[in-house]
């Protein structure tokens, strides 16, 4: 089946560790994003790719890294530099169609985050 | 510029009556507008997606939407709520941007259905 896999489901980092969270997709997509959601909000863009190799910040960067070596592959890196990393992360990937240059985007099922 | 607000944080229906759960956009061009749904503690599943086709798109689920340009509306309706539809759904605008294109999701609207 195509989709997108995140892990871990939940995760704990004590105060002053980074982490990573991981995000494969198999749908051949080229764009690849990452989002935090906080209870009662909407989704807020910390990272995307439309490329390998390449990526750009998005609304909420700070204190995030990422990288994209490989197409199948958008790994989100929380650092010690993020002041409240406890959120709900969800990646997302899309992909080109010739009916819409805006298209939908895949998500995937989320990785929970608390610091202790 | 674009934005995208939904105007109910919360909707309370019973089961069996329809569902309306209302969106308004503001776009400089013609954008692409989606309504997803998220079950707790999962992603989101697209619901449907307007891309400049028909104006009314339907969806999955029963669910379907109406894009008015005049009214800068994309409300998303059902004739008639299931249990199962108690989630939160979100109304999400895309389109160009400097370089490329954005894409703005709305606060969301939690949807409760009452036996």
């Amino acid at each position: 089946d195509g989709g997108i896999t995140q892990s871990p489901k939940y995760l704990f980092r004590k105060e002053g560790q980074n982490v990573t969270l991981s995000c494969e997709q198999n749908l051949n997509h080229d764009a690849m994003y990452w989002y935090r959601q906080d209870p009662g909000q909407g989704l807020r863009l910390i990272y995307y790719s439309q490329i390998v190799n390449d990526f750009q910040k998005g609304d909420i960067a700070e204190g995030y890294s990422v990288s994209r070596e490989k197409k199948e592959s958008f790994p989100l890196t929380v650092t010690s530099a993020q002041k409240n990393p406890t959120a709900f992360y969800l990646c997302a990937s899309s992909g080109r169609d010739r009916t819409s240059p805006y298209n939908e985007q895949f998500f995937g099922p989320g990785t929970r985050l608390t610091v202790l | 510029a674009q934005s995208v607000t939904q105007l109910d944080s919360h909707v309370s229906v019973s089961e069996g009556t329809p569902v309306l759960l209302r969106c308004n956009y503001s776009s400089s061009y013609s954008p692409s507008l989606f309504w997803y749904v998220q079950h707790p503690n999962k992603g989101l599943q697209l619901l449907l997606k307007y891309t400049s086709a028909a104006t009314l798109v339907k969806g999955i689920n029963g669910f379907e939407a109406e894009f008015k340009k005049s009214e800068t509306s994309f409300h998303l309706t059902k004739p008639s709520a299931h249990m199962s539809d108690a989630a939160e759904y979100f109304c999400v605008v895309s389109g160009p941007y400097t370089g490329g294109f954005k894409t703005i999701f709305g606060a969301g609207t939690r949807l409760f259905v009452k036996a």
